[in-house]
């Protein structure tokens, strides 16, 4: 199965500040049809799992355009320039080119 | 408006069958290329990826579940199912179901707690 490696189990950061996830897959998840089968989801204690990337770089709808996919093969980034204080959550990358579906360990971020 | 409800028993005893729903609304399972996955979560751990199920009724299954898991679907309800046999301890978590579209988990239902104690 293919696994995914996000490093950082928790990154602080202030407020307004930019940062980076990154999440490693064991073997690359570009398909025939050219596309990235990677996707970005947050998650907020009290909220729905939320969407934010797929296909590693395009943005679900209605995601802000501060949070920013990229990456190719097998490393991804998601960005997040100007965190907002509602941007403090756990970040999962997951792969659906294989199955199984395989999520990353998840990265907290934290308030500095 | 794409929404999605997940029901289940709430606790169980280890060796019984978990029954879980899905109920959706604003897209239909039988529109060419959408599907239905479960996911679920441990208390304070990540996520687990268990199964699909998409409109022609193609079915995937995380393996490491063994034979456990059985998806399934009402198209004309708007439901799906997964079973999940022999149940233990280890099988304590929020369940989550989600819609697939685009090759991603695009909507979220809000989770439901399953409890397995003797």
């Amino acid at each position: 199965q293919i696994t995914l490696t996000q490093q950082a189990e928790s990154l602080w950061i202030s407020p307004g500040e930019r940062v980076s996830i990154t999440c490693r897959a064991s073997q690359s998840l570009l398909y025939t049809d050219g596309k990235h089968y990677l996707s970005w989801y947050q998650q907020r204690p009290g909220q729905t799992t939320k969407a934010l990337i797929y296909h590693a770089s395009v943005r679900t709808d209605g995601v802000p355009t501060r949070f920013i996919g990229s990456g190719s093969g097998t490393e991804f980034t998601l960005s997040i320039e100007h965190v907002q204080p509602e941007d403090f959550a756990i970040y999962y990358c997951l792969q659906t080119l294989k199955s199984p579906l395989t999520f990353g360990s998840g990265t907290k971020l934290e308030i500095k | 408006q794409v929404t999605l409800k997940e029901s289940g028993p709430g606790i169980l005893q280890p060796s019984q069958t978990l029954s879980l729903t899905c109920t959706f609304s604003g897209f239909s399972l039988s529109t060419y290329g959408m599907g239905v996955g479960w996911i679920r979560q441990p208390s304070g751990k990540g996520l687990e990826w268990l199964a699909n199920i998409w409109w022609d009724d193609d079915k995937y299954y995380n393996p490491s579940l063994k034979n456990r898991l059985t998806i399934s679907k009402d198209t004309s309800n708007n439901q799906a199912f997964l079973k999940i046999t022999n149940v233990d301890t280890a099988d304590t978590a929020t369940y989550y179901c989600a819609r697939i579209s685009q090759g991603h988990f695009d909507y979220w239902g809000q989770g439901v707690m399953v409890t397995v104690s003797s």
